[in-house]
């Protein structure tokens, strides 16, 4: 079964910093997302990206955040200057045109200290 | 926006007996509701939607129902076995799931051997 990959597993940066998440979707798949779940509460929405731009973005989703989809496979979320509060799991997921399902990573755990 | 409530936010049954979990949601927009179970660390995975065309739909031993005009939606899970412990999340999305998904708090199930 197809999968949605996620590196890195675990990111662990300091406050301040800038971090790059990366996804790579189904490759079959036009709609992507991040959703963000800090340990132990529910998962959020970020950012919704289609046909290679921002199609819905979450209060969250503030200047400090950015997407792309760099070479038409990998799609990144930046963060650029890391704080505290932004220690969660990111969730990259994608879905076909159509469909109602969607496929999430496995997820990238990152830590900000 | 849409607001999902869930609950409980824990649950415990005898290996063998049912489990209901609630959801309710408010934006009478919203037409597509899957559940996603999650385990420790690991991606949300869809186990059963529903559409709001339907009251009810069953897959084997996981069955969900809706109540459009209520704005509330419940997963049934029948005979439970220890695997399906884990944490089960509602969502709600509108225009069939092409909107973003805005989930429940959460319920952890435990199964008690």
């Amino acid at each position: 079964e197809p999968e949605v990959t996620q590196t890195p597993s675990h990111q662990v940066t300091q406050m301040g910093q800038e971090v790059i998440l990366r996804c790579v979707p189904i490759s079959n798949h036009l709609y992507f997302y991040w959703y963000r779940q800090i340990l132990g509460q529910k998962v959020e929405f970020l950012v919704s990206f289609y046909n290679n731009e921002i199609s819905e973005k979450s209060e969250i989703f503030d200047d400090q955040f950015s997407v792309e989809r760099p070479d038409g496979s990998n799609f990144t979320l930046k963060i650029r200057s890391t704080k505290l509060e932004d220690s969660a799991m990111y969730f990259c997921a994608s879905r076909v045109q159509g469909t109602y399902g969607y496929t999430f990573g496995s997820g990238t755990r990152l830590t900000v200290v | 926006g849409e607001n999902v409530e869930q609950h409980p936010s824990t649950l415990s049954v005898q290996e063998g007996d049912s489990a209901v979990i609630k959801c309710t949601y408010s934006d009478s927009a919203s037409n597509y509701f899957p559940w996603y179970k999650q385990e420790l660390g690991k991606r949300p995975q869809l186990i059963i939607d529903i559409r709001s065309n339907v009251g009810e739909k069953k897959d084997q031993r996981i069955a969900v129902t809706l109540n459009k005009t209520a704005k509330h939606f419940s997963l049934h899970i029948t005979e439970t076995q220890p695997e399906d412990s884990a944490v089960y999340f509602c969502a709600a999305s509108a225009n069939f799931g092409n909107e973003k998904l805005t989930f429940g708090t959460g319920t952890r199930l435990t199964i008690i051997p």
